[in-house]
């Protein structure tokens, strides 16, 4: 079954210095992998996605990802951190196979901007 | 474009009561899901509708869930009767098409308590 570790559930970093969220994923075929964001009482965003393109993956805000294949690693990334980056961040993946391609969150890291 | 809308935002119920979630997805969505997000913990699926079809049911513990999207369109979640553990954020989701690469688009959610 495929999953996805979040490690730290909390990361605190100043503002203007690097964001670095980590995530590794288990999954027995090559798999689609996103990054997810949530404001309080919002709704989840999608910030990027992994779909076998490029390996390095922009996405909106600033915020960008690797996949690092013999990691089993999407790590999330933004050079300088702002306030308006305090959220909580999900990654997710999702099988390639045709058929039931249900997306499987992980626990979540709580982003909070020191100013 | 209009969002996924959701209602009610909060309610709160005592066990054994029934409640229910109504979800309108984004114009022209065929897929809408539903996700139960327990405090702390990433969203997890309960159940995904290609049109007014059902795709995958099998994390819905159907013995108090139960959902429906009738005309392809709205989809309401009901519970019935709720336990404490069933407090939780519900959230719909809705993708133009069914696959694991479309971006689903996320609703800000229900909050329930069960007391």
């Amino acid at each position: 079954a495929q999953s996805v570790t979040q490690l730290g559930s909390h990361v605190s970093v100043s503002e203007g210095a690097l964001v670095l969220l980590r995530c590794n994923y288990s999954s027995s075929v090559p798999p689609y992998l996103f990054w997810y964001v949530q404001y309080p009482n919002q709704g989840l965003q999608l910030l990027l996605k992994y779909t076998s393109a490029a390996t390095l993956v922009k996405g909106i805000n600033g915020f960008e990802a690797e996949f690092k294949k013999s990691e089993t690693s999407f790590h999330l990334t933004k050079p300088s951190a702002h306030m308006s980056d305090a959220a909580e961040y999900f990654c997710a993946v999702s099988d390639r196979g045709f058929g039931n391609e249900k997306l499987t969150f992980g626990t979540g890291t709580r982003l909070t901007i020191i100013p | 474009e209009a969002g996924v809308a959701q209602s009610p935002r909060y309610k709160i119920i005592e066990k054994r009561q029934s409640v229910a979630f109504w979800c309108n997805p984004i114009s022209g969505h065929a897929t809408l899901y539903w996700y139960q997000q327990i405090l702390g913990q990433g969203p997890k699926l309960l159940i995904q509708f290609q049109n007014n079809g059902v795709v995958d049911d099998s994390q819905l513990p159907k013995d108090r869930f139960s959902a429906e999207r009738l005309k392809g369109v709205d989809s309401t979640l009901k519970i019935q009767p709720a336990k404490l553990e069933d407090s939780a954020v519900y959230l719909c989701a809705s993708s133009l098409v069914w696959g694991s690469t479309d971006t689903q688009y996320f609703g800000p959610g229900t909050r329930l308590t069960v007391l």
